[in-house]
């Protein structure tokens, strides 16, 4: 079946540097990738809507120019973390799908953690 | 905006007892409900969805039923397995084609032999 792979699975950074985290669709072409973050025991907290080729939609509340998102082809889409802080830390979901009745794929996540 | 509140774990069984995880939304008109699954280790699954009111979603034995008049979506199962300790999702999407998922917190299963 469809896969979604998230890299990495966990990473640990100072406080002051980037995190690039990768989604990438290993058999489908993914039109939209979504970007979540979710608290410990809470809820998936949609981030931002990917479509390729264009700007993420942020969701409200989110910081654009904290959370970088680039979906420059069919297959990847990335989320930077930029100047990160210790509140950043934090588990990130990606999922993605292919046309919009498509179901969608979710990756594994990443567990940031800064330091 | 919307929101789903589902029961809170964690939920601790022994195997082939019968399950029920609570799930309500907010949400107006009809939206799609869907139960997600996360294994240990693993990426979020779809386990099961219902488009409109009264249709039963299921899937490896897993039920749940989309009830407009109380705004839920319960899941349940009949006699669980060890297999099935994972974290469970409800979630509503109310955004058309677009689907932007609201998830509720998740409930965490826990099966004992």
């Amino acid at each position: 079946g469809a896969v979604v792979s998230q890299h990495p699975s966990w990473v640990i950074c100072k406080s002051g540097t980037s995190v690039k985290i990768e989604c990438r669709s290993l058999d489908f072409q993914a039109t939209t990738m979504f970007w979540y973050r979710q608290f410990p025991k809470q809820s998936l907290m949609l981030m931002a809507t990917s479509n390729e080729g264009s700007k993420a939609t942020y969701e409200q509340g989110v910081e654009k120019d904290k959370f970088l998102i680039n979906h420059a082809s069919l297959t990847l889409s990335t989320l930077t973390v930029t100047s990160a802080h210790p509140e950043d830390s934090s588990f990130y979901i990606c999922s993605a799908r292919g046309t919009a009745d498509s179901p969608l794929h979710f990756g594994n996540g990443t567990r940031l953690t800064v330091t | 905006g919307n929101s789903v509140t589902q029961m809170e774990g964690p939920v601790t069984l022994s195997e082939e007892a019968f399950l029920t995880i609570n799930c309500t939304y907010t949400a107006t008109g009809y939206p799609s409900l869907f139960w997600y699954v996360q294994y240990p280790g693993e990426g979020l699954q779809l386990l099961l969805k219902a488009t409109k009111a009264d249709d039963k979603g299921s899937n490896k034995g897993f039920e749940a039923t989309y009830r407009k008049e109380t705004t839920s979506f319960h899941l349940e199962k009949g006699s669980v397995q060890v297999s099935d300790s994972a974290v469970y999702f409800c979630a509503e999407n109310s955004g058309g084609s677009n689907y932007k998922l609201t998830f509720g917190k998740g409930t965490l299963l826990t099966v004992n032999p």
